[in-house]
């Protein structure tokens, strides 16, 4: 119950296409879920974060989609580029405990010019 | 400002070996935390510490594992006997209030 499903596993898209990057959850408890950034050989960073209270999110080229019923969110990368191509991981964590990070699988994206 | 600094960045030990990595958190974070991530897949939280004290350390293999941070600044991550399962990249991270910073990590490597 306290897992989240990340899919794709990896995922190829070409400059200027749409990256889409799934998660599903299964505990309703959870509150609030941000999506990393991970780059080879440095820690992952935060990229953008959403909670429940919305639908959708956007900064820049990056949106995420949340679907509460289903308990599924999104990570949409509109023209992506090769500067994106890196690990990109969803996490989620509880409303007592937002500290707590469990972490997706992760997503290897490579952005072809 | 800095960010969260951590040490050695690669460590090769043969198993049943000790093994320490050391973590600088960005100065004024009251929370530390280490993470270990396994090869294809995500962080797993190790422990968290608040200031000085353990908040959390449930996922922790106390029998091989520990963990210091004394003064409630740096942090010690210590394995012993290691593992050939424990090969991972050990993340340390820090936060104020909310987001986490994450460091470098150490990627260890047990033959």
């Amino acid at each position: 119950q306290q897992q989240v499903k990340q899919s794709p596993q990896s995922l190829i898209v070409q400059k200027g296409g749409i990256s889409i990057i799934n998660c599903a959850y299964e505990n309703t408890a959870f509150d609030y879920f941000p999506w990393y950034q991970q780059f080879p050989g440095k820690g992952p960073a935060l990229l953008i974060a959403i909670r429940p209270d919305v639908s959708e999110k956007k900064e820049g080229r990056f949106t995420i989609s949340f679907n509460k019923s289903a308990k599924q969110f999104s990570l949409h990368i509109m023209d992506s580029q090769p500067g994106d191509s890196a690990t990109y991981f969803c996490a989620a964590s509880f409303t007592y405990n937002t500290d707590k990070l469990i972490f997706g699988t992760g997503t290897r994206l490579q952005v072809f010019p | 400002e800095a960010g969260v600094a951590q040490s050695p960045r690669y460590k090769i030990i043969e198993k049943r070996q000790s093994v320490a990595f050391w973590c600088n958190p960005i100065s004024g974070h009251a929370t530390l935390y280490w993470y270990q991530q396994i090869l294809g897949q995500g962080p797993k939280l190790l422990i968290q510490f608040q200031n000085n004290g353990v908040v959390d350390d449930s996922q922790l293999p106390k029998d091989r594992f520990s963990a210091e941070r004394l003064k409630g600044v740096d942090s010690t991550l210590k394995i012993q006997p290691a593992k050939l399962e424990d090969s991972a990249v050990y993340l340390c991270a820090s936060s104020l209030a909310g987001e986490q910073f994450f460091g470098p990590g150490t990627r260890l490597t047990v033959l």
